[in-house]
């Protein structure tokens, strides 16, 4: 059975630094691994999607890497802003019908 | 938004009365799922489909049905709802070829 980690459980940081969030998974053989961003009371909201034939993907002032052998994957957040405060999951699709399997997520504060 | 409409998104509901939480989509997407969560678990699957009237179990599924009779529309009951249901589900979507998953926001419910 698949199961997903995500370390740090919280996380504070001051404004304009950079930082990494953590995701470890057990089982190697995963089609893809999704990264979602949840505000409090809200849905989640699609941050990167890296396949698992990709190293990395990009978006604006968000990279996530990916290495599948080891069970791994960053999602790097540079000059952090207040407005990035929000919960972060990661999730990884094994098996058939494209099913997800979540960590708890990383509950990230950025203060000012 | 990625089209999709949970309804209701707010229910308080008695235990032991029938409870049918509503996911819709615009998108045409082939597979439909739905997801809880809760404090220290975080998303747990509870059934999916892949098709009209094609659906499966998830890891949590005692005490819920579903149903998809058409293509944009998949339905969560719980037949008899109990505390243990009090949760936030999810319904997401996905197109297929292992692209990206999108989520609605949420229906929060609570039984009393």
């Amino acid at each position: 059975k698949q199961e997903v980690t995500q370390i740090p459980a919280a996380l504070s940081v001051p404004e304009g630094e950079n930082l990494v969030l953590n995701c470890s998974f057990t089982d190697s053989a995963i089609y893809n691994l999704q990264w979602f961003r949840q505000d409090p009371g809200k849905g989640l909201t699609s941050l990167l999607l890296i396949q698992s034939s990709q190293r990395e993907q990009t978006s604006g002032r968000l990279n996530a890497s990916l290495d599948k052998s080891s069970g791994r994957s960053t999602l790097y957040i540079a000059a952090s802003q207040p407005g990035d405060s929000a919960t972060y999951l990661c999730a990884v699709e094994t098996g058939t019908a494209s099913k997800l399997t979540f960590g708890t997520g990383t509950r990230l504060q950025v203060t000012l | 938004d990625a089209g999709i409409t949970q309804s209701p998104r707010h229910k308080v509901t008695e235990t032991g009365t029938p409870v049918t939480l509503r996911c819709h989509q615009t998108e045409n997407h082939r597979y439909m799922y739905w997801y809880r969560q809760d404090p220290g678990h975080g998303l747990r699957l509870i059934h999916y489909s892949y098709g009209v009237k094609d659906t499966d179990k998830g890891e949590v599924s005692d005490g819920y049905s579903v149903s998809r009779s058409k293509t944009e529309d998949f339905l969560l009951t719980l037949e008899s709802a109990t505390s243990s249901q009090t949760s936030v589900y999810f319904c997401a979507i996905r197109g297929g070829g292992r692209g990206e998953a999108f989520f609605g926001q949420g229906t929060r419910l609570t039984v009393v």
